[in-house]
């Protein structure tokens, strides 16, 4: 597929255990983003990674909230000990990157992955 | 902080009428507007953008009109088709930062 996949598409878990999402981006595309969408809210940025770069973690809400891109291809998003609050779709994306800060490049989103914390 | 604030939330739309939707800024230091569409069960998809050096950029049926003075822009769409029918964001950003940052979106249903 040409686009940016994720998986699963929905997860259900029982609050206190943990999750991992995971977002495989375009082919060749060297920054990724992790947003969280809420229910009637924007897209709140997480994380985003360029290249080998170290990661910009400045959105992950708590440190239960942490994610890794491994050989600068596919990322897993992993939450510890889920709250209900963390009920989201949780939506990755990818573009170009190449210079240091990719904000203006397009940026091509996965489906997202529709997380329910009971 | 909300460092775009977008309206209206929803917004009903006959067919074949102007659909508008509105953003404002504070951060003089942004200087790239897109705008994406997102149909439901689905990503956002990047639908227009626009640089502050012009005041209005027209793809098709949907045009973006900024001003850079009053720290807005806003997205229209002429001629609404029901097919237009999604939740709409704007966003913000600057030139070598990391992210964009976005609006709260606005759903427009447009009736046949």
């Amino acid at each position: 597929g040409a686009g940016v996949s994720q998986s699963p598409s929905n997860k259900v878990t029982e609050k206190g255990k943990d999750v991992e999402l995971r977002c495989d981006p375009i082919s060749g595309h060297t920054a990724l983003y992790w947003y969280r969408q809420s229910l009637g809210q924007g897209l709140e940025f997480l994380i985003y990674f360029q290249g080998n770069s170290a990661p910009d973690k400045s959105g992950l809400p708590s440190d239960r909230f942490s994610a890794e891109r491994t050989g600068g291809s596919v990322s897993t998003l992993t939450i510890q000990r889920t709250q209900q609050e963390d009920s989201a779709v949780y939506l990755c994306a990818s573009s170009l990157g190449g210079l240091a800060g990719a904000s203006t490049d397009t940026q091509y989103f996965g489906p997202g992955t529709r997380l329910t914390v009971l | 902080q909300q460092q775009v604030k977008q309206s209206p939330q929803s917004l009903i739309v006959q067919k074949g009428g102007i659909s508008i939707i509105n953003c404002a800024y504070e951060n003089t230091a942004f200087d790239y507007f897109p705008w994406y569409q997102q149909f439901p069960g689905k990503g956002p998809a990047l639908l227009i953008a626009i640089r502050p050096d012009v005041s209005e950029k027209k793809e098709g049926r949907f045009t973006i009109s900024f001003n850079k003075s009053a720290k807005q822009f806003s997205l229209h769409i002429m001629d609404s088709q029901p097919g237009d029918s999604a939740t709409y964001f704007c966003a913000v950003a600057q030139t070598g930062a990391n992210n964009l940052f976005f609006g709260t979106g606005t759903r427009l249903t447009v009736i046949p």
